[in-house]
């Protein structure tokens, strides 16, 4: 199992453009989430997934977009990318949000950078 | 309602123990502890669900006080590969939330 993947691992871009993030997991895993880590700071929720089809905002989704067509693959788009939005990203798994089933298996990250 | 994590950081010498606390102000139903190494993921070390139980991983264990929102995770006989970041992570009102996290240096 490779678990939880995302890709790039690094990407520069400038003030205005888009992009997409890639997460794919081979776990099988209902719930999917999409985090952002500031430099020396915590992890903020951007958006989940609950099953494919099913999306929901988390604590700051401000200017991004997320789908969810499969189980495995919970993609997040960068509209008109901005400074702020520099961070890495995190993509989590997890089989359910109750009990034992929250445990969530994280991603190797993404590291944007807006200039 | 970010639960509060305390302290901010702490350095240890090998073989010290430590204590890192996290406290909500809203009823938590379960924890989780994580563990994030510089430049890397966070990956999971345990989770305590309700019922004042204790778990352990290795030399860290951790305690749930439901009533007083309160869960602490102790780290004993500390090595260098405890180094590192850890966060409680609790549901919250935008599904998951993670704590503010305490930095924790082992020097040998």
């Amino acid at each position: 199992n490779a678990g939880v993947t995302q890709t790039p691992k690094f990407r520069i871009l400038k003030i205005g453009q888009s992009m997409t993030l890639q997460c794919t997991q081979d776990m099988n895993h209902n719930y999917m989430y999409w985090y952002r880590q500031d430099p020396g700071m915590g992890l903020k929720l951007i958006y989940y997934s609950v099953g494919a089809g099913i999306t929901d905002k988390g604590e700051v989704p401000n200017g991004y977009n997320v789908s969810r067509s499969t189980t495995e693959d919970f993609p997040l788009r960068l509209e008109l990318a901005a400074p702020s939005q520099t961070s890495v990203y995190f993509c989590a798994s997890s089989y359910s949000d109750r009990a034992a089933g929250e445990t969530q298996y994280f991603g190797p990250g993404t590291r944007l950078l807006v200039l | 309602q970010q639960p509060v994590q305390s302290p901010q950081a702490v350095i240890l010498r090998e073989g010290e123990d430590a204590v890192i606390n996290c406290s909500s102000s809203k009823a938590l139903y379960s924890v989780h502890w994580y563990r994030q190494k510089h430049g890397e993921a966070p990956v999971f070390l345990m989770i305590l669900l309700k019922g004042g139980e204790q778990k352990g991983h290795e030399k860290i264990s951790a305690s749930f006080n439901e009533k007083k929102q309160q869960s602490s995770l102790y780290l004993t006989a500390s090595q260098l590969s405890y180094s590192g970041t850890y966060f409680c992570g609790t549901p919250g009102t935008y599904k998951y939330i993670f704590g503010t996290g305490t930095r924790l240096k082992v020097l040998a």
